[in-house]
């Protein structure tokens, strides 16, 4: 079954509010990926995150890695209509080498 | 930039037919993979390649076949296609190192009727 879990599914918000997405994973990760996938597009990757308590920013997404490295967090600060879009978090286990996907956040924003 | 191809955007399909999805990567790269990806499922890896002639069955390979004779190109195989295989196929490459970042075609809608 799926091991990376991400809530939520939807989320709508009016434009210059604020979003964040979560990812959880049943066991520790090596490192977490994000991924945005425009609507009619393919998923491109975003950021990685490998040590334990990691933040990292990109204009206004912060990406979070947990300290025991089994969640992760992207938060969009005042939103904008270019934002729309599916964000999916990666999770890779060390022993295995292979990504596991989130389902997703689908992120809609009203102008 | 790395540039990720797939045969063909739409695809539509029979039961029963043999499918082939064609993925190419101008990379190099040594991992490519092959997803389907279906809605609040997010993406769920079907078989993936370490290198030409390698491959490895991922966590829904029941259905599909894989074959990578070149190094630039993996091919996805349904072997007899049913209409539980109407989906959204993403082919990915990887890039080697520390990063591994995955660059994902545009994908191919397959519809079996």
């Amino acid at each position: 079954g799926q091991q990376v879990m991400q809530i939520p599914q939807y989320q709508h918000v009016q434009e210059g509010e604020d979003f964040t997405t979560y990812c959880n994973s049943s066991t520790t990760l090596s490192n977490i990926q994000w991924y945005k996938q425009r609507p009619g597009g393919h998923p491109v990757f975003l950021i990685q995150l490998v040590k334990s308590g990691e933040v990292k920013k990109q204009k206004r997404l912060t990406f979070q890695f947990g300290e025991a490295k089994k969640n992760s967090s992207l938060h969009i600060t005042a939103t904008q209509t270019t934002d729309v879009g599916t964000y999916f978090c990666a999770g890779r286990r060390s022993n295995t080498g292979k990504l596991i996907f989130g389902q997703g956040t689908t992120l809609q924003v009203k102008p | 930039d790395v540039k990720v191809t797939q045969s063909s955007r739409y695809l539509v399909k029979r039961t029963g037919e043999k499918v082939f999805l064609e993925c190419v990567q101008d990379m190099d790269h040594e991992n490519m993979f092959w997803y389907r990806q279906d809605p609040g499922l997010g993406l769920r890896l079907i078989y993936f390649s370490y290198d030409v002639k390698m491959k490895e069955k991922g966590d829904i390979p029941e259905g599909y076949s894989v074959s990578r004779e070149k190094k630039e190109r993996f091919s996805l195989i349904l072997e007899s296609a049913s209409t539980n295989q109407t989906s959204m196929y993403l082919c990915a490459s990887q890039s080697p190192g520390g990063l591994g970042e995955q660059y994902f075609g545009p994908g191919t809608r397959l519809t079996v009727t």
